[in-house]
């Protein structure tokens, strides 16, 4: 069956990269996706990979993705106290407009 | 500015009553779904509907029901609400071509008493 599996804390010093890693289980799973989740709030996406893709960066965010492994990281350099939040992997098909969600990863930044 | 949001943001509730969360969309977007978020779960699909008339169960449907009379909004209702229900409820729609993309509300609180 479908399923994301994700570490559930991490923690950097600002300035440092986070690595926050996720797996997933369904081959056929055609868009990825890193939320963000901050207190009080509900989910925002942060970027997507398409699954033809290995790689995507934007800005401050990198996403790789080893296909074979089925597994997904989002990296992100120079990590601020603003990135401090929960963050959720998701993997979606395109025969269904469902996305499976991660536990989701609490990312803690310590000054 | 098109958006997604749910009434009450928060709510207390005794064991046994009848409760419905509000979801209004702006978007235009055919679906649209509710989750919810308890800790350790991560979000787990409660119902889903790809358009007007349609419903569908996600994987924690029981005592939860939802209906989709017009594109914009999508009333969860907990028929007898329990304790096993006090969560956080989110709302979130999508459109039905490119990617995925799931735009979310804020979040309403349930106490259930």
């Amino acid at each position: 069956g479908e399923d994301v599996e994700q570490s559930l804390f991490l923690s950097v010093r600002e300035g440092d990269s986070s690595v926050i890693n996720c797996t997933y289980t369904d081959s056929s799973s055609t868009y990825l996706y890193w939320y963000k989740q901050e207190p009080g709030a509900g989910l925002q996406l942060l970027t997507y990979i398409f699954s033809n893709m290995d790689m995507k960066q934007d800005q401050r965010l990198t996403v790789l993705l080893n296909k074979k492994d089925k597994h997904l990281s989002l990296r992100i350099a120079d990590t601020q106290t603003g990135d401090s939040a929960i963050y959720f992997c998701a993997e979606g098909t395109d025969s269904s407009y469902k996305l499976i969600f991660g536990s989701g990863t609490r990312l803690l930044v310590r000054p | 500015d098109a958006e997604i949001t749910q009434s009450p943001r928060h709510k207390i509730t005794e064991t046994g009553r009848q409760v419905t969360l509000a979801c209004h969309q702006t978007w235009n977007h055919n679906n649209m779904f509710w989750y919810r978020q308890d800790l350790g779960h991560g979000l787990r699909l409660i119902h889903y509907s790809y358009g007007v008339q349609d419903t569908n169960k996600g994987e924690v449907s029981d005592g939860y029901s939802v209906s989709r009379s017009n594109t914009e909004d999508l009333p969860l209702t907990l028929e007898s609400a329990a304790s096993s229900q006090t969560s956080v409820y989110f709302c979130a729609s999508s459109r039905t071509s490119g990617s995925d993309e799931q735009f979310f509300g804020p979040g309403t609180r349930l106490t259930v008493l």
